[in-house]
């Protein structure tokens, strides 16, 4: 258990339908992350947030929008999504501050996510 | 050319065997750097951190080349348990705090 929760762990959708993804971390960090994990292909970074405002977006797609309402809770609202956006969507977060160091990334568990 | 490179693999090497694994990245002005294991179907969690004057953790031992910009893990002795994929990952601050992760090297530790 990292302290990263991610629900729901497993979603399947159709290409029609809305839906969303939520992260929670209760560490006090102010960085937020989602990554996109496909089937042997590397993790891609697709938003980050730092201090609630969206400091990156990775060329994603606007069918993922994502909303940061505080520094604890993290959502990826999915709509019409397509079957190649079937993947592991991993939610992680990390300290930020002063003197940043070694200041690793904890990641939830993921949601894997199939459009059908 | 990828941020972060790494040898995809498979190794397949036998229970107690060394075996060590590079990294190389692009981005010069880096700030952090770790490894990271994902087993299959779960999570990356840290498996340590890398510091410029290297660093060991049990059988565990990393090294940083900042002027090569090169990366390395070397395990010891390996056990069956240590069969998982492993991230080299990469920090940056630019406009935001990020890590950005290799593809990641897969291990097969035979009995």
């Amino acid at each position: 258990e990292t302290g990263v929760t991610q629900t729901p762990r497993h979603l399947v959708m159709g290409m029609t339908n809305k839906k969303s993804l939520k992260c929670e971390q209760h560490l006090g960090h102010n960085a937020m992350y989602w990554y996109k994990q496909s089937a042997k292909k590397p993790l891609e970074l697709m938003f980050v947030y730092n201090f609630k405002e969206q400091t990156e977006n990775n060329s994603v797609p606007s069918r993922f929008s994502p909303e940061c309402p505080n520094s604890s809770h993290l959502f990826l609202h999915l709509h019409t999504l397509q079957p190649e956006d079937s993947a592991l969507y991993l939610c992680a977060s990390s300290p930020l501050g002063q003197g940043l160091g070694n200041t690793e990334a904890f990641f939830g568990q993921g949601t894997r996510l199939t459009v059908v | 050319r990828k941020e972060v490179e790494q040898d995809p693999g498979p190794f397949n090497v036998p229970e107690g065997a060394t075996v060590a694994f590079n990294c190389t990245y692009s981005n010069s002005a880096s700030q952090s750097f770790f490894w990271y294991r994902q087993d299959c179907r779960k999570e990356p969690k840290l498996l340590m951190s890398v510091y410029s004057s290297g660093n060991e953790d049990g059988r565990f031992t990393a090294q940083l080349n900042r002027a090569s910009q090169y990366i390395s893990l070397l395990i010891r002795d390996s056990k069956l348990s240590d069969s998982a994929t492993y991230l080299c990952v990469v920090s940056t601050m630019d406009s935001s705090y990020k890590l950005i992760f290799g593809s990641g090297t897969r291990l097969l530790v035979r009995p």
